[in-house]
């Protein structure tokens, strides 16, 4: 099945700085998402994007599907961007099943 | 606001017990997953439904574990008997055909 691979597995930063986080996977893709778990534990959506570039606010995301990787960036980090950030994908003939990537662990200090 | 629901949030329960959790997909949403999360496999999926047929269960051990979607605003997943090691958040999500919504997740502990 498709690898979903995520760097770096964690990252530690002061409250404002900048961060990207990737996502390499091994195969084409149908559906691409990024996720975040919050301390609580929920799944919150952040960005479906199989292809092309997305922005939410301070998030945004870029998705090479012809090189197969996402990068997520965060700007101007707040104490509440901690937790983890996943990366899930659909492969090709994977019908709807996400593979989710092991994620990569933030941790935002004041 | 739409959103996926999921009971119980909570369940600590004996080995050999039954144990069932439920989902209610977002409405209009054909396809409804159960994802099962643990520190050493991560996220996995054990089952899915399109259309309240299922489709793939290949991920659940097929001895203890069962899904069914007995109409379209309801999913379950049982366990029985149960065993430590089914241990684990349990997520239920849906869709339609491309983004995926996840509930809150059920956090069982069996002792």
């Amino acid at each position: 099945g498709i690898q979903v691979e995520q760097s770096p597995p964690d990252l530690i930063l002061q409250e404002g700085a900048n961060s990207t986080l990737r996502c390499n996977f091994s195969d084409s893709v149908n559906n691409l998402q990024w996720f975040h778990q919050n301390p609580w534990g929920q799944l919150i959506n952040l960005f479906y994007i199989p292809s092309g570039t997305k922005q939410n606010g301070r998030l945004s995301a870029t998705t090479v599907a012809t090189e197969r990787y996402s990068l997520l960036y965060i700007s101007s980090s707040q104490t509440t961007d901690s937790g983890v950030y996943f990366c899930a994908v659909v492969g090709g003939t994977s019908y709807g099943k996400l593979t989710f990537g092991q994620g990569t662990i933030l941790t935002v200090h004041p | 606001d739409a959103r996926v629901t999921q009971t119980p949030r909570h369940k600590v329960t004996e080995m050999g017990q039954e144990v069932t959790m439920r989902c209610q997909p977002i409405l209009g949403h054909n396809t409804v997953f159960w994802y099962r999360q643990t520190m050493m496999q991560g996220l996995e999926l054990l089952a899915y439904f399109r259309n309240r047929a299922p489709l793939d269960d290949s991920g659940m051990p097929k001895d203890r574990f069962s899904a069914e979607m007995p109409d379209a605003t309801l999913a379950t997943l049982k366990i029985q008997p149960s065993e430590p090691r089914d241990s684990a958040v349990y997520f239920c999500a849906s869709g339609n055909r491309a983004e995926q919504y996840f509930g809150p997740g059920t956090r069982l502990t069996v002792t």
